[in-house]
């Protein structure tokens, strides 16, 4: 079955640029979605179709997918974008629905 | 905006089988085209999808758990319901229930999840 790789944790100062990694078998044939979940919470949809942003998603979050890598990219990060981040893919040739480890984000 | 909200049991007994409720508001379930959605996280891990039943009533399922799941929808209650059959520890989670949407399927509705605990 279809597996996406995440590290499980990233850190970053304040201000600076975060990058998420979501590793898959030619993911870059497939779309990626990715939520960010702080704790007690459920999860919030950030991105979706690699890289467009839902309503009210800020435009420090950004995506792109390539190859075997796609990439959620946090811009001018914030305090409050510590979280864990959760990159999802449809796998069309199986009709499955899977999801990455999870990425935890500290901000330093 | 649509909104989810999830009911069911807080604990269990291993072997029952486990019962969720989610009921929707503020739009209609048999319109689509939408996946409504079971999706679990067991503590401090990542998240799994159980399975979706599509505005059509067509359904998918997890093949991990295929076996023990059943999801149905009642639109008339403006519920949907996940089953769980022979549940075992391994099944402690909060469970979720969402709205999916899209030709490529992401979830832009969650409810808050509810915690279900199997313990004897």
């Amino acid at each position: 079955s279809y597996v996406l790789t995440q590290p499980p944790s990233v850190s970053v100062a304040p201000g600076q640029t975060a990058r998420i990694t979501c590793g898959g078998n030619n993911i870059g044939s497939k779309s990626v979605h990715w939520y960010q979940q702080k704790p007690g919470q459920a999860p919030v949809l950030v991105v979706y179709d690699d890289s467009d942003r839902p309503s009210g998603v800020p435009e420090r979050f950004s995506g792109s997918n390539s190859g075997n890598t796609a990439t959620l990219t946090i811009s001018r990060v914030e305090a409050g974008d510590e979280a864990d981040y959760h990159c999802q893919v449809w796998d069309s040739s199986s009709d499955h629905v899977i999801f990455g480890g999870g990425t935890k984000l500290t901000v330093l | 905006q649509v909104q989810l909200q999830e009911s069911g049991p807080g604990l269990m007994k291993p072997s029952q089988t486990l019962s969720l409720t989610c009921t929707v508001s503020g739009g209609s379930i048999s319109s689509g085209p939408y996946y409504w959605s079971w999706i679990r996280q067991h503590p401090g891990k990542g998240l799994e999808w159980i399975g979706y039943i599509f505005y059509t009533g067509n359904t998918y399922y997890n093949p991990s758990l295929k076996s023990r799941v059943t999801i149905s929808v009642d639109t008339s209650k403006k519920q949907f319901s996940l089953k769980l059959s022979s549940v075992t520890a391994a099944d402690t989670a909060v469970y979720y229930c969402a709205r999916a949407s899209g030709g490529r399927i992401w979830v832009d509705a969650w409810g808050q999840g509810t915690l279900v605990t199997v313990s004897s």
